[in-house]
């Protein structure tokens, strides 16, 4: 049972470009949340999709930023025009069917996207 | 607001000796507890987790973890640390709301000395 897979593992981009992070959750997970980490901080939530629906973007940048979670295929962090303040490693995490505090949300590697 | 506080950014330890690491939280109501841990490079894996009943709660690795309410604390425990055990821990609270998101502390990077 293959866990949460996030590619790519490293990004690198210029000031200005996009980037892309997907994640695909552990089979069976319907529930995806994206988080952030500065350097030498914790976690910072940002956005918790279930298929076709965003519950709660409220850690999300207003601008630039979107997130989107399709009927088929992975979940999509879109970064436009990025800064050299977005460098930071870019966490998905998912959880099974319900959701809840009880549920564990269980990780992925990490995108780390670094802005030259 | 509900915050995550651990007090310690650096812990080191001799292999062998035992460990406590320091979580405390600001949380309303009562809480959702979890313990993460961060290999270098690596994503977070769940160590334990509290939500009711007994207070010492027992997680994978030899950690355990011991929720205190009047403390409004959450400390990690193992009583033999490992070479292994080097790495970034991270205590959260999980949101009894409509996204039950964590609420992440700023981590305890642990060194563990040979």
């Amino acid at each position: 049972n293959a866990g949460v897979m996030q590619n790519p593992r490293h990004l690198v981009r210029r000031r200005g470009q996009e980037a892309r992070l997907r994640c695909s959750p552990m089979k069976g997970h319907s529930h995806v949340y994206w988080y952030r980490q500065l350097p030498e901080e914790g976690l910072k939530f940002m956005v918790y999709l279930q298929k076709e629906n965003i519950i709660d973007e409220s850690g999300m940048p207003k601008e630039r930023f979107s997130a989107e979670f399709p009927k088929e295929g992975p979940s999509i962090l879109r970064i436009q025009q990025v800064v050299r303040g977005d460098s930071a490693a870019y966490f998905c995490a998912s959880s099974p069917r319900s959701a809840g505090p009880q549920e564990t949300q269980y990780f992925g590697p990490g995108t780390r996207l670094l802005v030259l | 607001a509900q915050s995550v506080t651990q007090p310690d950014i650096h812990i080191t330890v001799s292999e062998g000796a035992s460990l406590e690491l320091r979580c405390n939280y600001s949380y309303g109501a009562t809480p959702y507890l979890f313990w993460y841990v961060q290999s270098p490079g690596q994503g977070l894996q769940l160590l334990l987790k509290y939500f009711s009943g007994d207070t010492l709660v027992q997680g994978i690795k030899g950690f355990e973890a011991e929720f205190k309410r009047s403390q409004s604390s959450f400390n990690l425990r193992k009583p033999s640390v490992h070479w292994s055990d080097a790495a970034e821990y991270f205590c959260a609270v999980g949101r009894m709301d409509s996204s039950y998101k964590l609420i992440f502390g700023s981590g305890t990077r642990l060194l563990v000395r040979p």
